[in-house]
């Protein structure tokens, strides 16, 4: 079975400054797609980026970007210029690409803190 | 944008007492889930339905739960017999289909309390 190790239960970073989230899994598949979900105190989970094992380019939406880094079973959350609102637990997620299971596999979390 | 809608937002049952918690899907997606987050732990999958029928379910899902899809819009999770430990924050999530089915949408969840 897959797994999702987040070994950073918390983590803080000044407003404007940069900061990185990390997460490792284990699989023993090839194909297979990675996300980061944030969930701000409302509870909501709000996807922030995804990536798919096959493309070696690491995802990107404005501020957050992705270190995918396949053998290594890595899969970090780059943050820049952080903003008050990205304060959050952020959670990182798996699921196979494989027919027949379509359920996610969360670690379990991260907290952000930003600093004004 | 679409999203997915959870009613209602906090439930409040006593133990031994059955709740339905009710989600709207997006319209045209085809895959339906339910995952739970016990307060200050991960988000831990339940279910997964495809095709009117469960195509997938966690060993948390067990004989207390079930899933309807009673029409074309709404998607149910009924937990039969409340227990405390299922006081929970329970979210429902959906997917398209294909090419389309990489990522869930999530619903603001339904804050379930049982005493």
């Amino acid at each position: 079975a897959q797994t999702v190790t987040q070994s950073q239960p918390e983590m803080s970073v000044q407003e404007a400054e940069t900061v990185t989230l990390s997460c490792t899994y284990d699989t023993s598949e090839s194909d297979y797609y990675l996300f980061w979900y944030k969930q701000p105190p409302s509870r909501q989970m709000i996807l922030v980026i995804r990536q798919e094992a096959y493309k070696q380019q690491n995802a990107t939406e404005n501020r957050f970007s992705v270190n995918f880094q396949k053998a290594a079973k890595s899969f970090s959350l780059k943050i820049s210029d952080s903003q008050l609102g990205d304060a959050a637990m952020y959670f990182c997620a798996y699921r196979t690409s494989q027919g027949g299971s379509e359920k996610l596999v969360f670690g379990k979390g991260t907290k952000l803190t930003v600093n004004p | 944008e679409p999203e997915v809608t959870q009613t209602p937002s906090h439930q409040v049952t006593q133990m031994g007492q059955e709740v339905i918690l009710r989600c709207v899907p997006i319209s045209n997606h085809l895959y339906f889930y339910w995952y739970r987050q016990i307060l200050g732990q991960k988000v831990e999958f339940l279910v997964s339905f495809y095709n009117n029928e469960i195509s997938e379910k966690s060993e948390i899902f067990d004989d207390q739960f079930s899933v309807e899809r009673p029409d074309g819009s709404n998607f149910t999770l009924k937990i039969r017999s409340t227990k405390l430990e299922d006081s929970a924050m329970y979210f429902c999530a959906s997917s398209g289909s294909g090419s389309m089915n990489t990522e869930a949408f999530f619903g603001q969840g339904t804050r379930l309390t049982v005493v």
